[in-house]
């Protein structure tokens, strides 16, 4: 089945501490890629997306994510994480091949102890 | 602009009850979509619809219904709740244009019990 992984469900990290999530994706041809995330008790905000052109995509908030297509990945990385990143974050795909709908990786919670 | 708006915020109800979510947007959008959040499960989709008078099935449609009567307003209703149906309910809307950007809702806790 074509689906959405993301490999870490919980993930705790001290401040300044560098970030990295991955995902990957199983489908083939055109696809569009989303990083969201939701702080605690709200809802889902976009962190950035990536529709084509260079594959290092910078987001808000001094994220930024790298698509390699060849691995057909998209992995999250943050230089140096504070507290308030402490949320959860979710890759999402909208694929043509799954009729343009997002798809939803399962969602990593990150912690950040002050 | 409100966005994308939810009501109600919270709701408990009881086996077999029924009850109707509301998602309303106000940023003209054609898509609207209903989701589920629950844990270690990203969000699923429930419904979604491409344009006023027309909705589709998503991943987990059963035990759901929904309308869409106006280009702004997609109802989301359990005609009879269940406690897997017990989760959190997003809604999300975005343009017909080429950008694929969903802009979410801020949820609604439903607990059936």
């Amino acid at each position: 089945a074509q689906s959405v992984s993301q490999h870490n469900h919980h993930v705790i990290l001290s401040e300044a501490a560098s970030l990295e999530l991955g995902c990957n994706y199983s489908y083939g041809g055109t696809v569009n890629l989303f990083w969201y995330v939701q702080y605690p008790g709200q809802h889902l905000q976009l962190l950035l997306k990536y529709f084509s052109g260079d594959p290092l995509v910078k987001g808000i908030k001094g994220f930024e994510a790298e698509f390699i297509k060849s691995k057909f990945s998209f992995n999250l990385r943050k230089p140096s994480v504070q507290w308030s990143d402490t949320a959860e974050y979710f890759c999402a795909v909208n694929a043509k091949a799954a009729g343009n709908k997002l798809t939803f990786g399962g969602g990593t919670r990150v912690l950040v102890k002050p | 602009n409100a966005g994308v708006t939810q009501t109600p915020k919270f709701r408990v109800l009881k086996t077999g009850q029924s009850m109707t979510l509301l998602c309303a947007q106000d940023m003209n959008h054609e898509y609207m979509y209903w989701y589920r959040q629950d844990p270690g499960m990203g969000l699923r989709l429930i419904h979604y619809s491409v344009g006023e008078g027309t909705t589709a099935k998503g991943e987990v449609p059963d035990g759901y219904n929904v309308s869409r009567l106006k280009k702004q307003n997609f109802l989301l209703g359990l005609e009879s709740a269940a406690p897997s149906q017990t989760s959190v309910y997003f809604c999300a809307s975005k343009d017909g244009g080429s950008s694929n950007e969903q802009y979410f809702g801020p949820g609604t806790r439903l607990t059936v019990t």
